[in-house]
C-alpha cells in the first residue's frame, strides 16, 4: 500500500507565473484536502475534493483551484503568483470524507 | 468557528524530563481533536486523535492526551522526552460535519536537551 505523494517536492516560480502541484492519494482513498503551510505556521485549509467534487473550501482567493480526477488522484493550481504564495503546500487523503487524514510529504513553492 | 491556541511557540525540555505541550481549542460544537508532528522537511504524521470515546487518549511513542471539556483543552503529554521527540507539534480541531477541514494551531516546536 504507497501512501500520499507529491510532486514536484521543491520548485521556483517567478510572481504572475502559473502553478500546478500534483498529489497521488493513498489507495483506497476517495477525498483529498490542500493545505497551505507557510513558513512558522500551522496549515491552513484550502480546499477539500471528494470523488471529483469539491467538497469545501477555505479562506482563499478564486485563484486558487484544483481539480480531483477519476483515479482521485488531485490537483492544486494557483494562478497570478504572488510572493506571499511562498509556502509548503500539504496535500491529505482519507479514505472517507470524515475519515482520518493522511499527509504527504509536501511541495516547497518559493515565488521570486 | 472553531480555532487551536496553542501556548508556547518553542518548548525546551531535557532528556527524560515530562513533556507538557498545550492547546485549547473553541468549537461551537463537540470537536474532534489531534495532534499532529512535523520533522523538518516533512509533512505531518497523526500522533493521536479524540472522537468523544474516552477523554484519556493514547498516541503513538509514548505520547497521550487528555481532552477537558470544561477548560476546552486537549494537552499534549509524554512522561520522558527523547531526543528522537524533537520537531513541530500541531494540534488541530475539526466539528464532525465539516469534512475533513482541519484548523490547526500555530505550532511548537520541541526542542530536547542531551
Amino acid at each position: 500500500e504507497t501512501g500520499v505523494t507529491q510532486s514536484p517536492t521543491h520548485l521556483i516560480k517567478t510572481r504572475g507565473q502559473q502553478v500546478t502541484l500534483r498529489c497521488s492519494s493513498q489507495s483506497g482513498h476517495n477525498t483529498v484536502s490542500w493545505y497551505q503551510q507557510a513558513l512558522g505556521q500551522g496549515p491552513q485549509f484550502i480546499f477539500q475534493y471528494y470523488r471529483e467534487e469539491e467538497n469545501g473550501r477555505g479562506n482563499f482567493p478564486p485563484r486558487f483551484s484544483g481539480l480531483q480526477f477519476p483515479n482521485y488522484s488531485s490537483e492544486l493550481n494557483v494562478n497570478a503568483l504572488e510572493l506571499d504564495d511562498s509556502a509548503l503546500y500539504l496535500c491529505a487523503s482519507s479514505f472517507d470524507r470524515n475519515t482520518e487524514a493522511f499527509f504527504g510529504q509536501g511541495t516547497r513553492l518559493t515565488v521570486v | 468557528a472553531q480555532s487551536v491556541t496553542q501556548l508556547g511557540s518553542h518548548v525546551s525540555v531535557s532528556e527524560g524530563a515530562l513533556v507538557l505541550l498545550r492547546c485549547n481549542y473553541s468549537s461551537s460544537v463537540p470537536p474532534y481533536l489531534f495532534w499532529y508532528v512535523q520533522y523538518p522537511n516533512q509533512g505531518l504524521q497523526l500522533l493521536l486523535k479524540y472522537t468523544s470515546a474516552a477523554t484519556l487518549v493514547k498516541g503513538i511513542n509514548g505520547f497521550e492526551a487528555e481532552f477537558k471539556k470544561s477548560e476546552t483543552s486537549f494537552h499534549l503529554t509524554k512522561p520522558s522526552a527523547h531526543m528522537s521527540d524533537a520537531a513541530e507539534y500541531f494540534c488541530a480541531v475539526r466539528t464532525d460535519n465539516a469534512g475533513n477541514m482541519l484548523t490547526f494551531g500555530g505550532g511548537t516546536r520541541l526542542m530536547v536537551k542531551p
